[in-house]
């Protein structure tokens, strides 16, 4: 167990539709990645947080964004759903955020139908 | 730009065969990190080591050991005497210190390792 928490670990929605995938990092830290892992793509990141602020951002599409909250947890929105965006994602999260082990959720299984 | 090569896209061994699996990458950063992540069969990534660019001292834990070569840009990842529960997807993968502030990971596209009976 890394101590990274991701809910819900499955969610099935319908082309069109908007979900929220949540993520609790682990104690002290204070970044919070986010990743998408596909068939097609593999394992892409999309994006990170430190401490509440947007540090990096990378194949994020524009209907999806994302949040860190006071208390650290942070919230990747998804928008306008499409088949494509079925995958699994993940949040990981470490101490710093800079070439640190990032350590990872169980991650959120999204199909699209 | 970034990149890692895993050339191996799945490779079978019979329990208790030794196994390496490759993995290649490409930098322009003289500062950098290695990785290696293992994805069982139940999904989630799990953390096995991490390397610097300044330490190419090659280390053994256990039935695990990786190999870092600057000159062929390799990090290597080798299971002595495999077991079933060894079986997994792992990945290799990638932090440059130029990104600034951020770290985001690089992955390959991963080695699928089965090892049976």
């Amino acid at each position: 167990d890394s101590g990274v928490t991701q809910t819900p670990k499955h969610l099935i929605t319908a082309t069109g539709q908007r979900v929220t995938l949540r993520c609790s990092p682990r104690s002290g830290d204070l970044s919070v990645y986010w990743y998408q892992q596909s068939l097609d793509q593999g394992l892409q990141f999309l994006i990170q947080y430190y401490n509440g602020e947007e540090r990096a951002k990378g194949n994020i599409l524009e209907r999806f964004s994302a949040q860190q909250f006071p208390d650290l947890h942070s919230e990747l929105n998804l928008s306008s759903l499409e088949l494509g965006d079925s995958a699994l994602y993940f949040c990981a999260s470490s101490v710093e955020g800079w070439l640190e082990t990032q350590y990872f959720g169980p991650g959120t299984r999204l199909l699209v139908l | 730009a970034q990149k890692v090569t895993q050339a191996q896209t799945e490779i079978s061994v019979v329990e208790k065969e030794d196994v390496t699996l490759d993995c290649v990458y490409e930098t322009r950063d003289t500062t950098y990190y290695l990785f290696w992540y293992k994805q069982p069969p139940s999904g989630e990534l799990v953390f096995l080591i991490r390397r610097n660019s300044f330490d190419e001292q090659n280390e053994i834990s256990g039935r695990y050991s990786w190999n870092f070569q600057k000159s062929t840009s390799s990090f290597n990842f080798t299971i002595t005497a495999s077991q079933v529960v060894d079986s997994a997807v792992y990945f290799c993968a990638l932090s440059e210190a130029g990104s600034g502030t951020a770290s985001k990971l690089t992955f390959g596209t991963g080695t699928r390792l089965q090892v049976t009976l």
